[in-house]
């Protein structure tokens, strides 16, 4: 059972260049999010998702594309990456049982650096 | 102002002792509140949840919550060098979309 899986651990970004962050979960988790975590900052919530077919906007969305084809895939796009997205960024998932404070199991998280 | 507010530290402490980690938060509909743990180049892992006001124990782990002065603790007992790592405070209103603290560095010397 691996849990969340994030690709890649690490990346070195050109400014202006795209890419995805790959994540999957194994344990038909309904609710799928992204965070980067900055220093003195915590973590920050930058989209989720409670279905397949169903995402919305968190606090920090701008700059960040998703979209949830499956149940177990959850990609984050960067558009086109400033160096203000250099963070650390982690996926999220959990049950989905709502009114009950879900237990969120967190990927491993992606280094990312914007030159 | 921050939604939550968490002592950054770092905190240091003598293997044995007792830890006192802290949040403060401003938004009154709060009513779910976790502790994850974070060791270093990981990802955080649920260590403690409380749902409403109160306390909660587990082995050496409680988790206090006074929603009436919007202040939510954990204290850890007989503190080991393991315990070393990043403590995040996390709240929400609906049990969804957490928010969460800027996380309390805390070091466990043997």
């Amino acid at each position: 059972n691996a849990g969340v899986t994030q690709t890649p651990k690490f990346q070195v970004l050109k400014t202006g260049q795209s890419m995805t962050l790959q994540c999957a979960q194994d344990m038909n988790h309904e609710y799928m999010s992204w965070y980067r975590q900055d220093p003195g900052m915590g973590l920050r919530l930058i989209h989720y998702s409670v279905g397949a077919g169903i995402t919305d906007q968190g606090e920090v969305p701008n700059g960040y594309n998703v979209s949830r084809s499956t149940t177990e895939d959850f990609p984050l796009r960067l558009l086109s990456a400033a160096p203000s997205q250099t963070s650390v960024y982690f996926c999220a998932s959990s049950l989905g049982v709502w009114g009950r404070g879900e237990k969120l199991f967190f990927g491993s998280g992606t280094q990312l650096s914007v030159l | 102002q921050k939604e939550v507010e968490q002592d950054p530290g770092p905190l240091s402490v003598p293997e044995g002792a007792i830890v006192s980690l802290n949040c403060t938060y401003s938004n009154s509909a709060f009513q779910y509140f976790m502790w994850y743990r974070q060791y270093s180049r990981k990802g955080p892992e649920l260590l403690m949840y409380t749902y409403s006001s109160g306390n909660k124990e587990d082995g050496r782990f409680t988790a206090q919550v006074d929603k009436s002065s919007k202040y939510i603790s954990l204290f850890i007992r007989d503190s080991q060098p393991s315990d070393s790592a990043t403590y995040l405070c996390a709240m929400s209103a609906s049990g969804q979309n957490f928010v969460f603290g800027p996380g309390t560095r805390l070091s466990v010397l043997p």
